[in-house]
């Protein structure tokens, strides 16, 4: 069966650096997000991605985010300055339709130090 | 109020018992309607959409009531293996019907031997 993966499954990054989540999703999907989850919370949307555009994105999804596909297959994304608060497990999904299931993948879990 | 409110619980219950999960969402307008499961740190995975007519799907039975803006998951004959945390997930159209998920803070349910 088709999956979504992510990569890395851990990233361990100073605070203030860059980092970029890395996604593939499944291949004939073309509606994409991302989503995260503190340790201990809910799960909490990001950004939807569709026709290479944001589509609609959270509170969260602030300046210091931004989402990419940089090609066929990956979908990115970038956290410009990390802060402590930004440790969390980042999922990203993907679905053929609106309505249509998510299939999420196994996530990358980020710790900030 | 909270868009998508379930009780965290945990319910703790032993083999074989029939265990109830609630679930209330604040947005009238919410036209799809999911249970998802998630096991520790791992990513959340469909269980099973929800219709106004109800649904079952083996021991999983899972009802709508839009006028009350309810949803609930029956689990019957319960087994060790259905111990995990089960998340509300409601698809809010917001400004756009972008296919956004909005997750509830889920429900742990421990199944005892």
């Amino acid at each position: 069966e088709p999956e979504v993966t992510q990569t890395p499954s851990h990233q361990v990054t100073q605070m203030g650096q860059e980092v970029i989540l890395r996604c593939v999703p499944i291949s004939n999907h073309l509606y994409f997000y991302w989503y995260r989850q503190i340790l201990g919370q809910k799960v909490e949307f990001l950004v939807s991605f569709y026709n290479n555009e944001i589509s609609e994105k959270s509170e969260i999804f602030d300046d210091q985010f931004s989402v990419e596909r940089p090609d066929g297959s990956n979908f990115t994304l970038k956290i410009r300055s990390t802060k402590l608060e930004d440790s969390a497990m980042y999922f990203c999904a993907s679905s053929d339709g609106i309505q249509g299931t998510k299939h999420f993948g196994d996530g990358t879990r980020l710790s900030i130090l | 109020r909270k868009e998508v409110e379930q009780d965290p619980g945990p319910f703790n219950v032993p083999e074989g018992a029939t265990v109830a999960f609630n679930c209330t969402y604040s947005n009238s307008a919410s036209q799809s309607f999911f249970w998802y499961r998630q096991d520790c740190r791992k990513e959340p995975k469909l269980l099973m959409s929800v219709y106004s007519s109800g649904n079952e799907d083996g021991r999983f039975t899972a009802q709508l009531n839009r006028a009350s803006q309810y949803i609930s998951l029956l689990i019957r004959d319960s087994k060790l293996s259905d111990s995990a945390t089960y998340l509300c997930v409601v698809n809010f159209p917001g400004s756009g019907n972008t296919g956004k998920l909005i997750f509830g803070q889920g429900t742990t349910l421990q199944v005892k031997p």
